[in-house]
């Protein structure tokens, strides 16, 4: 598509519930990152996946957050028994990477309240 | 002038005035500079970008500054619109690695 698609753009669910977010990145980049944005705060780096590679999972805050990226292409973000801490702005971001990094490009997230 | 709010801090400027934000990077091997704009409720966006062989690269009403030897970044908006109110974050990356390290961001305020 045109630029990375999010879904869904908000999502509620109830403390203790699984919810799985979805990342659709601009076709032909091969990096792709989940970032987290609390309110008012800056980005929190949580996953980088980059080609065939393993996935850089150095930003995940607890073994309730998972990832992966199927076909090289779309990438779902999972947090198993949601807690209210996990409530945030989650981002999602593609890049072309080719010898130099370039800029990313970046969805529009998806706002997770945790109730 | 600049203050610190809740969680990030803020520059408040006069519509038509010059803003200009600033940014600290700490990786001296950092060799390629992002500003992002980021609008309520969106992701952020990309404005303008510099390689460490440049020392300012200018876009439209938009110029980056680069002082390597104090590993120092600013952006800097001429004639500041009510459209330009939003979170401006840098991003750096070093030796073609693949990640971007992003600043904590500065929130911009224009007054009419």
């Amino acid at each position: 598509g045109a630029g990375v698609s999010q879904s869904p753009s908000n999502k509620v669910t109830e403390k203790g519930k699984d919810v799985e977010l979805r990342c659709d990145p601009i076709s032909g980049h091969t990096a792709l990152y989940w970032y987290r944005q609390s309110l008012g705060q800056g980005l929190e780096f949580l996953i980088y996946f980059q080609g065939n590679s393993a996935p850089d999972k150095s930003g995940l805050p607890s073994d309730r957050f998972s990832a992966e990226r199927t076909g090289g292409s779309v990438s779902t973000l999972t947090i198993q028994r949601t807690q209210q801490e996990d409530s945030a702005v989650y981002l999602c971001a593609s890049s072309l990477v080719s010898g130099n990094i370039y800029g990313y490009t970046f969805g529009s997230g998806t706002r997770l309240t945790v109730v | 002038g600049e203050s610190v709010g809740l969680h990030l801090p803020t520059l408040s400027v006069q519509e038509g005035d010059n803003s200009i934000i600033n940014c600290a990077y700490s990786n001296s091997a950092s060799d390629y500079f992002i500003w992002y704009k980021q609008e309520s409720g969106k992701g952020p966006q990309f404005i303008i970008d510099i390689r460490s062989n440049m020392d300012k690269r200018q876009g439209q009403r938009v110029t980056v500054l680069l002082n390597k030897t104090v590993k120092h970044l600013s952006l800097q908006i001429a004639a500041t619109q009510p459209g330009d109110s939003a979170v401006y974050f840098c991003a750096e990356n070093a030796n073609a690695g693949n990640m971007l390290t992003f600043g904590g961001g500065t929130r911009l305020m224009v007054k009419p």
